[in-house]
């Protein structure tokens, strides 16, 4: 089994520019959830799908930010235009189930908005 | 609404010495409560969960917790701390099975030798 797989690992972008993050969840896996790891504000939740449904957006910052599930193996998280701010640690997991507890986490993509 | 709160970002314990990372959580409903750890570089990995039943569970790597009802804690320990064990620890709560996890701010265990 691959794990959950994302890309790009690091991305380094300018101040403006669209940003995109990919997620391909462990196959057979109906929930995928979308996580941010920062310093000052640890991991937060931002987005789930279910059945690439989403569920709950309350953790999506603002409108800059934007996630799709078009299926079930491939998720992306967009943030367009990018700031300063948004740099973090972006971290996919999916889940067997809406068991939430069992969640595998792919290895994560740095971003870095200069 | 739920949250948790863990006392220290950092800890330090000498090899071979007992490894205790605390966790205290606030939540409206019987508790779901987890601890993920993260090594370097990695995502997190789930160690040990408590759901309902037996009070005291055990995780990978010899790592056990508690759940406390009375004090709102699930302290996790080890009996003895290997350098394997440096990592960042995440304490966790979810107040349904459908629900989305709350996690801590973590805390980074430092292994002395």
């Amino acid at each position: 089994d691959a794990g959950v797989i994302q890309s790009p690992r690091h991305e380094v972008t300018e101040m403006g520019q669209e940003v995109t993050l990919r997620c391909k969840p462990i196959s057979g896996h109906n929930s995928l959830f979308w996580y941010r790891q920062t310093m000052m504000r640890g991991l937060e939740l931002l987005i789930y799908f279910n059945n690439n449904v989403p569920i709950d957006d309350s953790g999506m910052p603002e409108d800059r930010f934007s996630a799709k599930m078009p299926n079930a193996s491939f998720s992306t998280l967009k943030i367009q235009p990018s700031e300063p701010r948004d740099s973090a640690v972006y971290f996919c997991a999916s889940s067997l189930t809406q068991d939430s507890y069992e969640q595998y986490f792919g290895p994560g993509t740095r971003l870095t908005v200069t | 609404a739920q949250s948790v709160t863990q006392l220290g970002s950092h800890v330090s314990v000498s090899e071979g010495a007992l490894v205790l990372l605390r966790c205290n959580y606030s939540s409206s409903v019987p508790p779901y409560l987890f601890w993920y750890v993260q090594y370097p570089n990695q995502g997190l990995q789930l160690l040990l969960k408590y759901t309902t039943g037996a009070t005291l569970v055990k995780g990978i790597n010899g790592f056990e917790a508690e759940f406390k009802k009375s004090e709102t804690s699930f302290h996790l320990t080890k009996p003895s701390a290997h350098m394997s064990d440096a990592a960042e620890y995440f304490c966790a709560v979810s107040e349904s099975r459908d629900d989305k996890i709350i996690f801590g701010k973590g805390t980074r265990l430092h292994i002395l030798p």
